[in-house]
C-alpha cells in the first residue's frame, strides 16, 4: 500500500474488555513496531518484528498485551481485560529492513479509549 | 537502556525567527538519530536524521547537529513559519542492536505566531 494503515481509527471500550488493534505496513517492508503514545507524551517502543517473529518484546507492559504477525504482513496488537490505564494512541511504523539505515514509517494510529 | 531528554517542552516564536530544539541521550553507542514532526491528530512524520559518522546535517530551512562527545544533538528551524507549528520529537536508535528500535523524546510543542 501506499503508507502503514492502522485500524480502528479510533476505539471506545469498557474496562475489562479485549481489543483488537490491526496494522498493514507497507508493501515489502520487513520490519514493523508498535509504540505507545499517552496523551502529551512521547512515543514508548512495545515490540519490533523482523519478519514474523518478535525478537524484541521488552517493551509490552504487561502479559495482558500480546502481538502476532502473520505473511510477513499484518501485525494485530491484543490487549487483554483493558485498564483504564490502557487508554492512549496506539502506533504502528515500518521500514524496509530491520536497521538504523532504514526509516520508520508511521500509521495514524489508534486511539484508543477505556471507559 | 537509552534515555533521551528533550528541552523546551514548548517554544514559541515570532513568524520568521529560528527555533531550536535540543535533545540529549545516554547510549554512547547510539548512531541514528531522527526528527519527527506531529500534526494534532496525525502521524508522525520524519522530517530529518542524522547519522553518527556526520556532524551536521541540512534539508532547506532544517538542520540537525550532532554532537556525539557530548551526546546531545539539536533541531534547528530557520524562518518560521504558522505550519511550522505542531509538536517535534528527536529519538535514538538502540546501541548494541540492529534493528531500528527508537528510543523518543517527550516532545516539544512549537507554536509559531504569524
Amino acid at each position: 500500500g501506499a503508507g502503514v494503515s492502522q485500524s480502528p481509527s479510533n476505539k471506545v471500550t469498557e474496562k475489562g474488555k479485549d481489543v483488537e488493534l490491526r496494522c498493514d505496513p507497507i508493501s515489502g517492508h520487513t520490519a514493523l513496531y508498535w509504540y505507545r503514545q499517552r496523551l502529551g507524551q512521547g512515543l514508548e517502543f512495545l515490540i519490533y518484528f523482523q519478519g514474523n517473529s518478535a525478537p524484541d518484546k521488552s517493551g509490552l507492559p504487561s502479559d495482558r498485551f500480546s502481538a502476532e504477525r502473520t505473511g510477513e504482513s499484518v501485525s494485530t496488537l491484543t490487549i487483554q481485560r483493558t485498564q483504564q490505564e490502557d487508554s492512549a494512541v496506539y502506533l504502528c511504523a515500518s521500514s524496509l529492513t530491520p536497521s538504523s539505515n532504514q526509516p520508520q514509517h508511521f500509521g495514524d494510529g489508534t486511539r484508543l479509549s477505556i471507559l | 537502556g537509552e534515555n533521551v531528554e528533550q528541552h523546551p517542552s514548548t517554544l514559541s516564536v515570532q513568524e520568521g525567527d529560528s527555533a531550536v530544539i535540543k535533545c540529549t541521550y545516554s547510549d554512547s553507542a547510539s548512531n541514528y538519530f531522527p526528527w519527527y514532526k506531529q500534526e494534532l491528530g496525525k502521524r508522525p512524520q520524519l522530517i530529518i536524521d542524522i547519522r553518527s559518522n556526520v556532524g551536521e546535517k541540512k534539508d532547506q530551512r532544517i538542520a540537525v547537529t550532532l554532537n556525539k562527545t557530548a551526546k546531545h544533538f539539536s533541531l534547528h528551524i530557520t524562518e518560521t513559519q504558522p505550519e511550522d507549528s505542531a509538536v517535534y520529537f528527536c529519538a535514538a536508535d538502540a546501541g548494541g542492536t540492529s534493528y531500528g528500535k527508537l528510543t523518543f523524546g517527550q516532545g516539544t510543542i512549537l507554536t509559531v505566531h504569524p
